[in-house]
């Protein structure tokens, strides 16, 4: 059974840098076809997709977003992180950690629970 | 770039068959799969078709979607709806530069 599950602060100011981590099991991000990415999701709004890693180290990230954002990975803790920087208020929503390859590379199989992040003095 | 283009919500009653559509404003809808999530409040999304128009393993078979390349769309039916139906419903397909597009979500009522 996959599992994942974001952590990270609750609240940040604005220009503070953001960084996520979404602990994962039941997959190995080691084994071909896997990739781990990162939706964001502002209240009353549709996902929006951030920044996925693949299992042979291939990343790609958002295009409107890509100047502030890193995503890593840490094979041995079976986690990986996302970083966001220069964060704002619009920037306000649940982040969310995801899974593919079980149904295919670009397939969303599984979803972490979410982790509500909120940009404010 | 396209977007997808979702009714703002649906309702129907009990024991009924709803259809949700997701209409792609440019270049073909067959040019690549759709994908359906429901989203019920205060969860995650979860995978209800993928590839167009299959189910993952624990998705009943009430639930059902094709594409209509006359109309550019694609359209998530559910069918004997029960009220644990009662969620945001979103469409999802693909663009070379931003993979994961998301249309705008259905709110789907079951009264």
């Amino acid at each position: 059974q996959i599992t994942l599950k974001e952590s990270g602060p609750t609240l940040v100011k604005p220009t503070q840098t953001l960084t996520l981590t979404c602990a994962f099991s039941g997959f190995s991000l080691s084994a071909s076809g896997e990739g781990v990415g990162w939706i964001r999701q502002s209240p009353g709004k549709a996902p929006e997709w951030l920044a996925v890693i693949y299992w042979n180290d291939d990343k790609r990230s958002s295009p409107s977003l890509k100047s502030r954002l890193t995503i890593t990975r840490d094979s041995s803790k079976d986690q990986v992180a996302l970083t966001v920087t220069n964060m704002d208020p619009v920037d306000t929503a649940t982040y969310y950690c995801f899974h593919l390859g079980m149904y295919g590379d670009y397939v969303i199989d599984s979803w972490g629970q979410g982790t509500l992040v909120t940009v404010s003095s | 770039n396209f977007m997808l283009t979702q009714p703002h919500s649906v309702s129907e009653s009990p024991g009924k068959t709803v259809t949700i559509s997701c209409t792609r404003s440019s270049g073909s809808i067959a040019s690549n799969y759709v994908y359906w999530f429901q989203q019920r409040p205060g969860s995650a999304p979860s995978l209800v078709i993928y590839e167009d128009d299959l189910r993952p393993s624990g998705v009943p078979d009430r639930f059902s979607a094709s594409i209509d390349i006359s109309s550019n769309s694609a359209s998530l039916t559910i069918s004997g709806l029960k009220t644990e139906d009662e969620a945001d419903y979103y469409c999802q397909s693909f663009q070379t530069d931003n993979p994961w597009v998301f249309g705008g979500g259905t709110k789907l009522t079951v009264l």
